[in-house]
């Protein structure tokens, strides 16, 4: 149980495009998802917190309106990126949890590597 | 954003060895987690912790959580090719998971 699903699973993309990335959990109701970015041979990083029908957290220095996230259902979130140039090309990681209170393990979608040209 | 360390950065080893591999921080988590990430995928949850000096076994995999609350060390008996990967610590704050720099394991046949 506990499975976590992306798509697409990579895509690329011209420069000043959008492009959207789902975050689905397959088999739980997700009340917390999470959105990462990771680039080549780094650590990941959280982007931002979303909790379903609420706006999402962003960390200090991810910019809202280029990344936008929505997380309209408990089984579904989405990210954005919006207007997309080359530095933007990473592998985006999101996370679900769906406990209430506690220690709400996360667990991992498979990725999306997004190319920017 | 703050990030654990983690050391070695890599490691080499033969099919059979032991591993160690340790991650430190300057400030205190009352939860730590041990996650492999295996190339083009998402992190797997290995073993977590959840109290100053626990140690706790999954498999072949031993973990500790370090009696300071700063630090955390895996250890891999008997490695086999299936172990190559990343593995990432991650300390738990206010449920959101701060990552360690990665010790990336290459196991030779």
């Amino acid at each position: 149980g506990a499975v976590v699903s992306q798509h697409p699973s990579r895509v690329i993309c011209k420069s000043g495009t959008s492009v959207k990335i789902e975050c689905r959990s397959l088999d739980f109701q997700a009340t917390t998802m999470f959105w990462y970015r990771q680039f080549p041979k780094k650590s990941l990083m959280l982007m931002a917190t979303s909790n379903e029908g609420s706006k999402a957290t962003y960390e200090q220095g991810v910019e809202k309106d280029k990344f936008l996230i929505n997380h309209a259902s408990l089984t579904l979130s989405t990210l954005t990126v919006t207007s997309a140039h080359p530095e933007d090309s990473s592998f985006y990681i999101c996370s679900a949890s769906g406990l209430a209170g506690g220690y709400n393990e996360q667990f991992f979608g498979p990725g999306t590597r997004l190319t920017v040209l | 954003g703050q990030q654990l360390n983690q050391s070695p950065q890599s490691m080499f080893i033969q099919e059979g060895e032991d591993v160690s591999m340790n991650c430190t921080s300057s400030s205190i988590f009352n939860t730590w987690l041990w996650y492999k990430q295996d190339p083009g995928e998402g992190p797997v949850l290995l073993i977590a912790l959840y109290k100053a000096g626990e140690l706790t076994s999954n498999g072949r995999l031993t973990a500790q959580f370090g009696i300071t609350r700063k630090d955390s060390f895996l250890n891999i008996s008997a490695s086999i090719p299936s172990d190559v990967g990343i593995y990432f610590c991650a300390g738990l704050r206010a449920d959101k998971l701060i990552f360690g720099t990665g010790t990336r394991l290459q196991v030779f046949p």
